[in-house]
């Protein structure tokens, strides 16, 4: 149980561009959704917090117009990277938590290249 | 003073010994402790969760709870060198559902 997807796995986009990043939990309702970041050799770095219906919390430093957060269902988070630059070339990980669970379950991740 | 702190890798272990890995926080009121393994290019994958002090074994792993010390370990018994990877403490702060995570210490495990 618990398992969590993302979608794609990896993208590579020209800068400029937006990329849309799904995450979906796939056997139970994810109350809540977490999205992070991770540069190589570095730890996560939590970027918002998505609760279904609700708007996104962002975390200090980042940019709520720059990373666009939908939660607009119980199963479905999606983060959409906007006018994406070099800079923004990561690992993207949501992770998703049920209804009076704390554990939190990690999607596969999605590598973004922005050229 | 960083929320949760782990001992600085990387550690390195010999089949078939224990990998004993460390991690401390600074907020008292944290409730949850989770232990996550990341192996290089993947995302983290969840090892074991542990609410009270004392020890929760499963398997060949076994997390060591101390909230009075404000510690919590890892231990990783018989290691193989499939056990060569990342190992993230997280701890779950009171009154949220956000984990802070340790910076991780990575581990080799010699064949």
């Amino acid at each position: 149980g618990a398992v969590v997807s993302q979608h794609p796995s990896r993208v590579i986009c020209k800068s400029g561009t937006s990329v849309k990043i799904e995450c979906r939990s796939l056997d139970f309702q994810a109350t809540t959704m977490f999205w992070y970041r991770q540069f190589p050799k570095q730890s996560l770095m939590l970027m918002a917090t998505s609760n279904e219906g609700s708007k996104a919390t962002y975390e200090q430093g980042v940019e709520k117009d720059k990373f666009l957060i939908n939660h607009a269902s119980l199963t479905l988070s999606t983060l959409t990277v906007t006018s994406a630059h070099p800079e923004d070339s990561s690992f993207y990980i949501c992770s998703a938590r049920g209804s009076g669970r704390e554990t939190q379950y990690f999607g596969p991740g999605t590598r973004l290249l922005v050229l | 003073q960083k929320e949760v702190e782990q001992n600085s890798g990387p550690l390195s272990v010999p089949e078939g010994a224990i990998a004993s890995l460390n991690c401390t926080y600074s907020d008292r009121g944290s409730q949850s402790f989770f232990w996550y393994r990341q192996y290089s290019g993947k995302s983290p994958e969840l090892i074991m969760f542990i609410y009270s002090n004392g020890d929760k074994e499963d398997g060949r792993f076994t997390a060591q709870l101390n909230k009075a010390s404000q510690y919590v370990s890892l231990l990783i018994r018989d290691s193989q060198p499939s056990d060569s990877a990342t190992y993230l403490c997280a701890v779950n702060l009171a009154n949220d559902y956000k984990l802070s995570f340790g910076a991780g210490t990575t581990v080799t495990v010699r064949a």
